[in-house]
């Protein structure tokens, strides 16, 4: 069955970065999108951006250009985002979840606190 | 971005009921190649959102027909009858159409 397995909760400065696993399993890795969503209290479900395995290749909210950084290691089926600069308004649950136009899949989350 | 306005925000239901969400997106969701990428998902406390329905009507695997997702262009609905108690949480709307996919604030389900 499909697997999305995340990395645990970071408890991080401000100022510095985060970088967060995802790793797949069940299903041809290089065959389906992931993607990196972001969920706030206050802002609710926010799409980071996309990255196909098999290609490398992303796209990004704009939103998170210069923030956010996908990345994936296709030896061992797992997606990266780095997250850089972190401010408390980074502050979130991030999930990662498989697909294109539709997300079929989720990871279990992580949470990431940014705070001094 | 395309703007995604779910209503109601929160909605309260009896066991067996039926109810409709509704979802208005701020442009046309048909994408050049003909599909409309509107989804449902159902996040239950504590869990990770699942998705419960794609392209508008189309039920993911395993979920119930009791789901049922309509709609067109800018205008789409969900419908869940004889709610279970299983049922419960908040519904988000989402669309993949046009980068960024964008979501709905949410519609949560209560029993009332």
């Amino acid at each position: 069955q499909v697997q999305l397995q995340q990395s645990g909760a970071e408890l991080v400065k401000p100022g510095t970065s985060v970088k967060l696993s995802c790793k797949a399993s069940g299903y041809t890795f290089t065959s389906n999108h992931m993607n990196w969503i972001k969920q706030t209290t206050g802002q609710g479900l926010e799409w980071i951006g996309i990255i196909n395995p098999g290609s490398g290749g992303t796209s990004y909210n704009v939103k998170f250009k210069g923030k956010a950084t996908l990345t994936v290691d296709k030896s061992s089926s797992t997606a990266f985002m780095q997250l850089s600069s972190l401010t408390p308004e980074d502050s979130a649950v991030y999930y990662c979840a498989r697909g294109f136009g539709s997300f079929a899949y989720w990871g279990q989350g992580t949470l990431v606190t940014v705070s001094s | 971005d395309v703007v995604m306005t779910q209503t109601p925000v929160s909605l309260s239901v009896s066991l067996g009921g039926q109810v409709s969400i509704s979802c208005r997106s701020s442009q046309s969701l048909v994408h050049n190649n003909g599909n409309t990428y509107l989804s449902w998902y159902l996040q239950k406390p504590g869990q990770s959102p699942q998705l419960l329905i794609y392209k508008v009507s189309n039920r993911f695997s395993g979920i119930s027909d009791r789901f049922s997702g309509s709609g067109s262009g800018t205008d789409f609905t969900l419908k869940i009858s004889r709610v279970e108690p299983d049922d419960l949480g908040v519904y988000y709307c989402g669309q993949g159409t046009q980068y960024p996919d964008t979501f709905g604030a949410g519609t949560k389900l209560e029993l009332k």
